[in-house]
């Protein structure tokens, strides 16, 4: 069964500094790994997707990375802002269930 | 382009009731996914469904239940509802098969919370 840690549980930064988040994950057959963010009282939002061949994706000031192998990703934020604040969950899409596995999440909040 | 949509955004509920959630997903997505996020439990995925077929299925009690409809419309219902089926019903929808693919992006509505008194 496939299991999906992430830590640290919370992160708190001052504004500007830069950060890493850790996905990590027990099962290496999947089809992809996925950051969401998630606001307060709201759904989840789309950041980075990293298909199971790829090692890596950019997008602004984030850049994720994969390693399948030994089951870790992570989502690097550079030069964070308190818009930047929000729980952030990565999910592994699992070839053999056919389904998404998600994290419990890093609630990060980043003080101006 | 508008996104995906959940009706109703907060629901009250007693115990032994039945609830009808609504989701609506991206015009042209034809996979809806639900999810049950709790604070204990996290995000747990329900079921699946594509082409108005179920494809896959989590480990929750047959109260829990959907369909979907030939516009991708979907619909999730919980009957006999008990005190632990209060959480935030998020569904996602994508273009194909967000189980068995390698690059179906998810993208979620921002749920229906659901209270059970």
């Amino acid at each position: 069964k496939q299991e999906v840690t992430q830590i640290p549980a919370a992160l708190s930064v001052p504004e500007g500094e830069n950060l890493v988040l850790n996905c990590s994950f027990t099962d290496s057959a999947i089809y992809n790994l996925q950051w969401f963010r998630q606001d307060p009282g709201k759904g989840l939002t789309s950041l980075l997707l990293i298909q199971s061949s790829q090692r890596e994706q950019t997008s602004g000031r984030l850049n994720a990375s994969l390693d399948k192998s030994s089951g870790r990703s992570t989502l690097y934020i550079a030069a964070s802002q308190p818009g930047d604040s929000a729980t952030y969950l990565c999910a592994v899409s699992d070839t053999n269930a056919g389904k998404s596995t998600f994290g419990d999440g890093t609630t990060l909040t980043v003080k101006p | 382009k508008a996104g995906v949509t959940q009706t109703p955004r907060y629901l009250i509920k007693t115990r032994g009731q039945q609830v009808t959630l609504s989701c609506s997903p991206i015009s042209g997505h034809r996979s809806v996914s639900w999810y049950q996020q709790t604070p204990g439990q996290g995000l747990q995925f329900l079921f699946e469904y594509f082409s108005e077929t179920q494809r896959n299925k989590g480990n929750f009690p047959g109260r829990f239940s959907g369909r979907q409809f030939s516009n991708s419309r979907s619909e999730m219902n919980v009957s006999t509802l008990e005190l632990g089926d209060s959480a935030l019903y998020l569904c996602a929808s994508s273009l194909g098969l967000a189980g068995f693919s390698n690059q179906e992006t998810q993208y979620f509505g921002r749920g229906t919370r659901l209270l059970v008194l």
